[in-house]
């Protein structure tokens, strides 16, 4: 069945360096992944996302990168900051339309 | 444009009780999913709806259940509550149309249900 694999499970850097997760998944069919950022006490929200027509796409310090030969797709984000503190998700979609997320990351950005 | 909307946020039930949360989706959004959200587990994928048709659903029990009205809010239950049950709720909404992904899903804030 479908299944999201994402790495590492905590990730801490110091303010200023580049934190990058990476997700596996393992439905060929699935076209569509976005990342969603999940702050204390709120609801994942959607901060980029990437469909399988796609290699890259960057907004500003967040980009995202699809390898579909590989089937895994990573977040990077430049210059961290500790307000990207939080834990954040992969997810990816087959022509269901079922999201299947992983199972989240917590980045800790140290000042 | 005010976004997903949740009630209660937080909600303590008995074992064996049922329970409903409720969902009003971004005015335009069609489509509501609802996630369990544990710990342990991640985000599950519930159910969603579209057009008051459930057009897609998770891996739970028949204790879970859900509907859409015609204004495209949601509800979902949960009868003979247990304490696995603990857990952040959340509902989701896009304007995903027909079979095919074509728009992000937006979250609610989630209901914090806890079971003792």
């Amino acid at each position: 069945g479908e299944n999201v694999e994402q790495h590492p499970s905590t990730l801490s850097v110091q303010e200023g360096d580049s934190a990058v997760i990476k997700c596996t998944y393992s439905d060929s069919a699935s076209n569509y992944f976005p990342w969603y950022k999940q702050e204390l006490g709120k609801g994942p929200q959607l901060i980029i996302d990437i469909r399988s027509n796609v290699g890259e796409k960057k907004d500003q310090r967040i980009a995202v990168t699809l390898n579909k030969t590989a089937k895994h797709f990573s977040l990077h984000i430049t210059e961290t900051q500790p307000e990207d503190s939080a834990v954040y998700f992969c997810a990816g979609i087959n022509q269901g339309g079922k999201l299947i997320f992983g199972q989240g990351t917590e980045l800790s950005v140290k000042p | 444009k005010a976004g997903v909307t949740q009630t209660p946020r937080y909600l303590i039930k008995t074992r064996g009780q049922q329970v409903t949360l409720s969902c009003s989706p971004i005015s335009g959004h069609r489509s509501v999913s609802w996630y369990q959200q544990t710990p342990g587990q991640g985000l599950q994928f519930l159910f969603e709806y579209f057009s008051e048709t459930q057009r897609n659903k998770g891996n739970f029990p028949g204790r879970f259940s859900g509907r859409q009205f015609s204004n495209s809010r949601s509800e979902m239950n949960v009868s003979t509550l247990e304490l696995g049950d603990s857990a952040l709720y959340l509902c989701a909404s896009s304007l995903a149309q027909g079979r095919s992904y074509n728009s992000p899903l937006h979250f609610g804030n989630g209901t914090r249900l806890t079971v003792t």
